[in-house]
């Protein structure tokens, strides 16, 4: 079974920093990634996805990742924040099997001004 | 811009009352899932749906049942619900099973069982 770990329940950073969000999952074959948005209010909504190819997949809002197999790691960065990106970010993996899409807890992001 | 759309956003019932939250989808996907989420947990999976008439377990499925009558439509029945059923719930649909297929959610239910 695969899982996924956000170590960071909560980051806070200030307008105009670099972020970094931490993903770590646990699957044994070839994963698929993904991380969501959830704005207050709002379901889910996909920022990007990643299978295979580059490492570094491009999402919307100017968000990236990068899918590094030696450290079963997904982390997602964006080089300058604004307050708008105030959110919950969850990482995701499926292993392959329809309807197995496991969640992480969750990261809860505030940017100051 | 997929659409799904969940009725009621908030619900307040009692324990052992009966609850139905409704889940509609107006772009044809075939699949539709239920979870529900709650601190420290992120999303977990109830139900999951791949047509009309089917039904599939998800990770959590005790005390729930789940109804899909049309391709539009995935209902959540809680008959007998309890306080550990308060939490906050969404719909979700994708158009195929892939894996590479994104869900579309919609914007929650909230349900408080006192």
């Amino acid at each position: 079974a695969q899982s996924v770990t956000q170590p960071d329940a909560r980051v806070t950073v200030s307008e105009g920093a670099s972020l970094q969000l931490r993903c770590k999952y646990s699957y044994s074959g070839t994963p698929y990634l993904f991380w969501y948005v959830q704005y207050p209010r709002q379901g889910l909504q996909l920022l990007l996805k990643y299978y295979s190819g580059d490492p570094v997949v491009q999402g919307v809002n100017g968000f990236e990742a990068e899918f590094i197999k030696s450290n079963s790691s997904f982390h997602l960065r964006k080089a300058s924040v604004h307050w708008s990106d105030s959110a919950v970010y969850f990482c995701a993996v499926s292993a392959g099997v329809v309807g197995q899409l496991t969640f992480g807890r969750g990261t809860r992001l505030q940017v100051y001004a | 811009e997929a659409a799904v759309t969940q009725s009621p956003r908030n619900k307040v019932t009692v324990t052992g009352g009966n609850v139905t939250l409704s889940c509609r989808q107006t772009n044809s996907h075939n699949y539709m899932y239920w979870y529900r989420q709650d601190t420290g947990h992120g999303l977990r999976l109830i139900h999951y749906s791949y047509g009309a008439g089917n039904l599939q377990i998800g990770d959590v499925p005790d005390g729930y049942k789940a109804t899909r009558t049309t391709q539009e439509d995935f209902f959540l029945l809680l008959e007998l619900a309890s306080p550990s059923q308060t939490s906050l719930y969404f719909c979700a649909s994708s158009r195929d099973w892939g894996d590479y297929a994104e869900q579309f959610f919609g914007p929650g239910t909230r349900l408080t069982v006192l």
